[in-house]
């Protein structure tokens, strides 16, 4: 049981250039998260997936889109990068909707992205 | 804005102290969470207290929960080098929110040997 993976771990672009950040889960949990980090903050809620098939925008969405490809994976686009999406991306994932109780999340290693 | 703010930033203690850190959030909840995050590391689900409970324990973890003043404490008692981390609280946006929390800030701890 691997738990939430993330890949690549570590990416530098070039401003204007695109890539497609992976997520995966094999916890069977219906709701995904992407959140970005940045030095002193918190996480910022990018998206959201409240189940397969659903996407939401969260805090900070701008210049950003996502996939839910199928229950186990969500993956997080940048089509055209910038300097102020140099950031570390958190995945994460919770077993069933708030409104159930299931408010825990799992979170993946993070990737490290650096946009020159 | 941020849900939750922690308080203080940073905190440094000897190994075997223990180590407070507060949390407040604006919006009513009906959980608020703590997390922990490793130098470098995903973060790490802790504790979850529920919004009809006001206090709870999970091994060397107390947390407390005061609705009427919109804050939460994570004491760890008894610190060990391994606990220097960065803690968040963390509690839902608020409504329907299908399991978004909102973030603090965080408190840096360091425990010295």
């Amino acid at each position: 049981n691997a738990g939430v993976t993330q890949t690549p771990k570590f990416q530098v672009l070039k401003t204007g250039q695109s890539m497609t950040l992976q997520c995966a889960q094999d916890m069977n949990h219906n709701s995904m998260y992407w959140y970005r980090q940045d030095p002193g903050m918190g996480l910022r809620l990018i998206y959201y997936s409240a189940s397969e098939g659903t996407t939401d925008k969260g805090e900070v969405p701008n210049g950003y889109n996502v996939s839910r490809l199928n229950k186990r994976e969500f993956s997080l686009r940048l089509e055209s990068a910038a300097p102020s999406q140099t950031s570390v991306y958190f995945c994460a994932s919770s077993p069933i909707l708030q409104a159930l109780g299931g408010d825990t999340q799992y979170f993946g290693p993070g990737t490290r992205l650096t946009v020159l | 804005s941020q849900q939750g703010e922690e308080d203080p930033q940073a905190l440094s203690i000897q190994e075997g102290e223990n180590a407070t850190m507060n949390c407040s959030y604006k919006t009513s909840i009906n959980n608020l969470q703590w997390y922990r995050q490793n130098s470098g590391r995903g973060l790490v689900h802790l504790i979850l207290i529920r919004s009809n409970e006001r206090e709870k324990h999970s091994g060397r973890l107390r947390v407390t929960l005061d609705t009427s003043k919109k804050s939460s404490s994570l004491l760890i008692t008894a610190s060990r080098a391994a606990d220097t981390a960065s803690y968040f609280c963390a509690s839902p946006a608020g409504g329907t929110s299908y399991g978004k929390l909102t973030f603090g800030q965080g408190t840096i701890l360091t425990v010295h040997p």
